[in-house]
């Protein structure tokens, strides 16, 4: 059984720019959410999905944003990227009901330069 | 959302049992505790939740007393690969968007086990 799968693993993009990543989750799981990791902090929420819509999000602008798509995989998005915005970016998929039990994915590793 | 806090840094030897506490004073009746576990350059990974008394599982155990305003996370006999970042959360499942629970991390408490 795979677990949660984010692509790419890493991305280096000028600041700017805008940034695409993905992330399939756990097989059965249909919650997918979104974390931005800073070196040496702990995962920031950004926002979840649930049923193709937002359910939930963070304090992030409105430059961070997000999809799901009918088979439960998720996108997120970065528009006008700074350079503060390089981090790890971390998804989670959990069943809706088992609030407290995410699967992370390794992450993708965002440099902006 | 409940504030913890929980010590920045623990060493232990191996085979010894660790002890984390975290504190958590205006935890709600309704908040749940739960910890992750991350390892460098790798996502969190889910340990262990409760409510309150105790509770086990085959990595850890989860103590919560009676008053819940903090809790104790025991890892027996510790190995080198228990080295990570160990995180406490409280997670209230009432409220505004109930059913989608977001996880707030803090910087949690860095384990090194030494040889």
């Amino acid at each position: 059984d795979a677990g949660v799968t984010q692509s790419p693993t890493h991305l280096i993009k000028t600041r700017g720019q805008q940034v695409t990543l993905r992330c399939s989750p756990k097989s059965g799981h249909d919650t997918v959410s979104w974390y931005q990791q800073a070196l040496g902090q702990g995962p920031q929420f950004i926002f979840q999905y649930y049923e193709e819509e937002e359910r939930q999000r963070g304090n992030f602008p409105d430059r961070f944003s997000g999809h799901q798509f009918p088979n439960y995989s998720s996108e997120l998005n970065v528009n006008a990227l700074l350079l503060g915005d390089s981090a790890l970016y971390l998804c989670a998929s959990s069943l809706s009901g088992r609030f407290y039990e995410q699967y992370f994915g390794p992450g993708t590793r965002l440099t902006v330069t | 959302l409940a504030k913890t806090t929980q010590p920045i840094s623990m060493d232990s030897y191996e085979g010894q049992e660790v002890n984390i506490t975290c504190s958590h004073n205006n935890i709600a009746t309704n908040d749940y505790i739960t910890w992750y576990q991350q390892f460098p350059s790798q996502g969190p990974r889910f340990i262990i939740q409760g409510y309150k008394t105790k509770v086990t599982n085959e990595v850890a155990s989860l103590f919560i007393p009676a008053d819940r305003k903090s809790s104790t996370l025991s890892l027996p006999r510790v190995s080198l690969s228990d080295t990570a970042v160990y995180y406490c959360l409280v997670l209230s499942p009432w409220g505004p968007g109930a059913g989608s629970y977001q996880l707030t991390f803090g910087k949690g408490t860095k384990l090194s086990v030494i040889p």
